[in-house]
């Protein structure tokens, strides 16, 4: 089945420097990933999310691209600020009765 | 208000003593899922189900049970709870029966078996 790994486990930036977290997968024919941001005590909510027929998407200052040949994808966050501190999940998907595989987390500390 | 509507929120109990945390959706949502949280491993699928009397193990079934006589519901059983069943659940749901759709979250329940 698919795994995904998502690395760093945690990261500090600067506010308004950039910060970026990168996942991998094994499943070549998973084609949906998306990105969840939870907040302390808070649910995960999606943020973003792109398909394997697109190489990158942006929303404001967030941005997601994906390498299909390298089976990795990264979110981007820049002119970070202190709200976008949080836990960010990366997760994948293959077509069909495949359940969404979630990396473990990476806690995002953006340092006023 | 479109929700995924989980209870309890914290549940307190004891090894052994059978629980049911529950999980409802107004969405109409075919899929619905059961994840566990805990601390450096992420969100583990428990079970998941891609409609009404369909429902498939995920990562980390092994003490819990799952039913999904109708749309809406989707409760979460621990028939003999264990402290290794101390965790963060998430009850989820999403549309037309597959994984590639936004997945809508429940609060949470914070569960602590002694």
């Amino acid at each position: 089945g698919e795994n995904v790994e998502q690395h760093p486990s945690t990261l500090s930036v600067q506010e308004g420097d950039s910060a970026v977290i990168k996942c991998t997968y094994s499943d070549s024919a998973s084609n949906y990933f998306p990105w969840y941001k939870q907040e302390l005590g808070k649910r995960p909510q999606l943020i973003i999310d792109i398909r394997s027929n697109v190489g990158e998407k942006k929303d404001q200052r967030i941005a997601v691209t994906l390498n299909k040949t390298a089976k990795h994808f990264s979110l981007h966050i820049t002119e970070t600020q202190p709200e976008d501190s949080a836990v960010y999940f990366c997760a994948a998907s293959a077509p069909g009765n495949t359940p969404l595989v979630f990396g473990k987390g990476t806690r995002l500390s953006v340092i006023a | 208000e479109a929700q995924v509507t989980q209870n309890p929120r914290y549940l307190i109990t004891v090894t052994g003593k059978k629980l049911t945390v529950t999980c409802s959706q107004n969405m109409n949502h075919e899929y619905m899922s059961w994840y566990r949280q805990d601390p450096g491993l992420g969100l583990r699928q428990i079970y998941y189900s891609m409609n009404v009397e369909v429902t498939d193990k995920g990562d980390v079934p092994e003490g819990y049970k799952v039913s999904r006589k109708e749309k809406r519901n989707f409760p979460l059983i621990l028939e003999s709870p264990s402290p290794n069943q101390t965790s963060l659940y998430f009850c989820a749901s999403s549309s037309r029966g597959r994984t590639s759709e936004k997945l809508f979250f429940g609060s949470g329940t914070q569960l602590s078996v002694l």
